[in-house]
């Protein structure tokens, strides 16, 4: 059946560290996949999107990656900061195009 | 530039009766999306539309729930006869072109449905 998996578990780690989050799908072959931010109590909002044929995209202090071989992609903030504590969604696009959420991953940065 | 607008915000309901969900997409957007959250679940996706047509209605239960989006006005989510299990956050999103890989698509806040 098709899947797709975060990590569950809260990220907690230390405010100018790099967070890492993983996005791990099986059998979908997406043409796109993207990553959006949620706040408790607010709708998820746009950050990034990969496509099938880019390895990494960046902005800023994010950078994503997407291996279709590993059917991965990562999520990575560099010089992290208590303000980008929330939960970060990875979705990817199925055969119609109709985005497909995972559950999402907490990350919590403390100073 | 307001963002994609939902009403209400909170909406309580006792069994039985129907919940109306309102979504007004962002100026230029013809493409409107609802999805459900549920509590530590993920986003689901319940219907696409396009102005007057619904295009993928493939997440919505058969019974009881309806979708529109008319030429004129807001989207709406109808619930018809309520019960427990629709309590959830409902998501109305909305994009300028149909679904791709040079799309993004631009959340409101969410309605949270209560059904007591």
């Amino acid at each position: 059946s098709q899947k797709i998996e975060q990590n569950s578990e809260a990220l907690n780690i230390q405010e100018g560290k790099t967070a890492t989050l993983t996005c791990n799908y099986t059998n979908y072959s997406p043409a796109y996949l993207q990553w959006y931010r949620q706040d408790p109590g607010r709708g998820p909002v746009f950050l990034l999107l990969i496509r099938e044929n880019e390895k990494e995209k960046r902005k800023e202090r994010l950078k994503v990656t997407f291996d279709t071989t590993l059917k991965q992609s990562l999520f990575h903030i560099t010089a992290s900061q208590p303000a980008d504590s929330a939960t970060y969604l990875c979705a990817l696009a199925d055969e119609t195009d109709k985005l497909i959420f995972g559950t999402g991953t907490r990350l919590q940065v403390f100073p | 530039n307001a963002g994609v607008m939902q009403n209400p915000r909170h909406l309580v309901r006792r069994r039985g009766q129907e919940a109306r969900l309102r979504c007004s997409p962002m100026k230029g957007h013809s493409h409107v999306y609802w999805y459900r959250q549920l509590p530590e679940e993920g986003l689901k996706f319940m219907v696409y539309l396009q102005k007057e047509n619904i295009i993928d209605e493939s997440g919505m239960p058969k019974e009881r729930f309806s979708a529109e989006f008319p030429k004129e006005g807001p989207s709406i989510l109808r619930i018809q006869q309520v019960v427990r299990g629709d309590s959830a956050a409902y998501f109305c999103a909305s994009s300028r072109t149909r679904p791709s890989s040079y799309n993004e698509q631009f959340f409101g806040p969410g309605t949270r449905l209560t059904v007591l």
